[in-house]
């Protein structure tokens, strides 16, 4: 149990296009979904927290308008990376949470590459 | 917010020796800490993870010891096999309430074991 895809698993885009990166809980309702990005060799960073049918908390420093979020129901939650630049190519790890509680459960990430 | 560090860096042991990993947190508020693995490309996949009413957990070879007064908790694996090798990360969260238990990562520890 608590499965969660995501797909693409990996793309790779032209400059200035956007991408949506899709992200489901398989077997789960998940109250809170989670985005984090990931460069070569670092942490995981946190940039939005988004809970089903309300506006996305991003943290400090994330471009709202760029990084589009959306939880339209409580097994789907997507991201879109708007004009995408060469740095925003990066690895892309959603997470999903059955509630305001502990384990998250992780995606196993897309591979952005903007070219 | 929440800051998390995670020492050390990199870590090389011999195969059957022990490894141990720290990391503080600044939040006196946060309650999870969970232990991550990660290998190349892939997601992270928890390890063992330890809530705050707890001093010590214990999973076969790998064990979470936290120290709440301290604001620490270590990862302990013992008899460590080549296939541990990977990157470790540690986290925290404040389960619960207005922030659905955001993770902050520490900066990963990698760890090598030697056969």
């Amino acid at each position: 149990g608590a499965v969660v895809s995501q797909h693409p698993s990996w793309v790779i885009c032209k400059s200035g296009t956007s991408v949506k990166i899709e992200c489901r809980s398989l077997d789960f309702q998940a109250t809170t979904m989670f985005w984090y990005r990931q460069f070569p060799k670092q942490s995981l960073m946190l940039m939005a927290t988004s809970n089903e049918g309300s506006k996305a908390t991003y943290e400090q420093g994330v471009e709202k308008d760029k990084f589009l979020i959306n939880h339209a129901s409580l097994t789907l939650s997507t991201l879109t990376v708007t004009s995408a630049h060469p740095e925003d190519s990066s690895f892309y790890i959603c997470s999903a949470s059955p509630g305001a509680g502990y384990e998250q459960y992780f995606g196993p990430g897309t591979r952005l590459t903007v070219t | 917010g929440e800051n998390v560090e995670q020492h050390p860096s990199t870590l090389s042991v011999q195969e059957g020796d022990s490894a141990v990993i720290k990391c503080t947190y600044s939040d006196s508020a946060s309650n999870y800490f969970p232990w991550y693995k990660q290998e190349l490309g892939k997601r992270p996949q928890l390890i063992i993870d330890i809530r705050s009413n707890v001093g010590e957990k214990k999973d076969q070879r790998i064990a979470v010891t936290l120290n709440k007064t301290a604001k620490h908790f270590s990862l302990h694996i013992t008899e460590t096999q080549p296939e541990d090798s990977a990157v470790y990360f540690c986290a925290a969260s404040r389960a619960g309430g207005t922030s659905y238990g955001k993770l902050t990562f520490g900066q990963g520890t990698i760890l090598t074991v030697h056969p």
